[in-house]
């Protein structure tokens, strides 16, 4: 059990709008500590997406957005594209725990 | 470029010990925090502490406290993640990640470790 929730997998056809939510506690997402984003291609390791600034490494590109509220956050994807097809992780820091990741969704472009 | 390269897979069986590496490149590394990130076959991410180069100061995740050792050398420039008696659940990828104020960048591209009797 991860303590960062998300669901197991989102779905969308291409050109469409995805969120995928990450669900925390008053120990970390809501205690104010950032929240960021990772993409998994099959086969390779994960890499930043979106931080919890919005900053976004060269070569992301900005149909990709993230926010927070409360004791959650969210990654949301316009314009779905079929290479969009991978795992996305959220992370963020724990009072109790240090840092903590979601336990991942797979995103399937239809 | 900053860069985090780790040693090659691991073929091991249980009880023994091993050693992975990860070596930084492209940016000062005693002033970034390293850490470890366990992926089981078919799971997720687990984050399993960090190491400060610069002093060694040294941080696990409660799951992992105890059962590992995380080490870093600044004059070779990497840092390592320890086991004296591995157990077939750790079979997985192990990646070093470098924190910064943006979170975990750069990964390592993983280190495959397979223990088998």
């Amino acid at each position: 059990q991860s303590v960062l929730t998300q669901p197991p997998s989102v779905s969308g056809a291409p050109g469409q709008r995805v969120t995928i939510s990450c669900t925390g506690s008053s120990s970390n997402i809501g205690a104010g500590y950032n929240v960021h984003w990772y993409r998994q291609l099959p086969g390779t390791a994960p890499r930043l997406l979106i931080s919890g600034n919005n900053y976004r490494p060269s070569g992301v590109p900005d149909r990709f957005s993230a926010s927070k509220s409360g004791t959650s956050a969210s990654l949301v994807i316009t314009g779905l594209q079929a290479e969009d097809e991978a795992d996305y992780y959220c992370q963020s820091y724990d009072s109790s725990l240090s840092e903590v990741f979601g336990g991942g969704t797979k995103l399937t472009v239809l | 470029e900053v860069q985090l390269v780790q040693s090659g897979p691991e073929a091991k069986k249980p009880g023994e010990s091993l050693r992975i590496s990860c070596q930084g490149s492209g940016y000062s590394f005693s002033t970034y925090w390293i850490g470890w990130v366990r992926q089981m076959p078919g799971k997720g991410l687990e984050y399993m502490g960090l190491i400060y180069p610069g002093d060694s100061d040294t941080k696990y995740s409660p799951s992992f406290q105890g059962r590992v050792t995380i080490s870093a050398d600044t004059a070779m420039n990497s840092a390592y993640l320890q086991w004296t008696s591995l157990k077939t659940s750790d079979t997985g990828i192990y990646y070093c990640v470098r924190l910064s104020a943006q979170g975990f960048d750069p990964w390592g591209q993983g280190t495959l470790v397979t223990v088998s009797s």
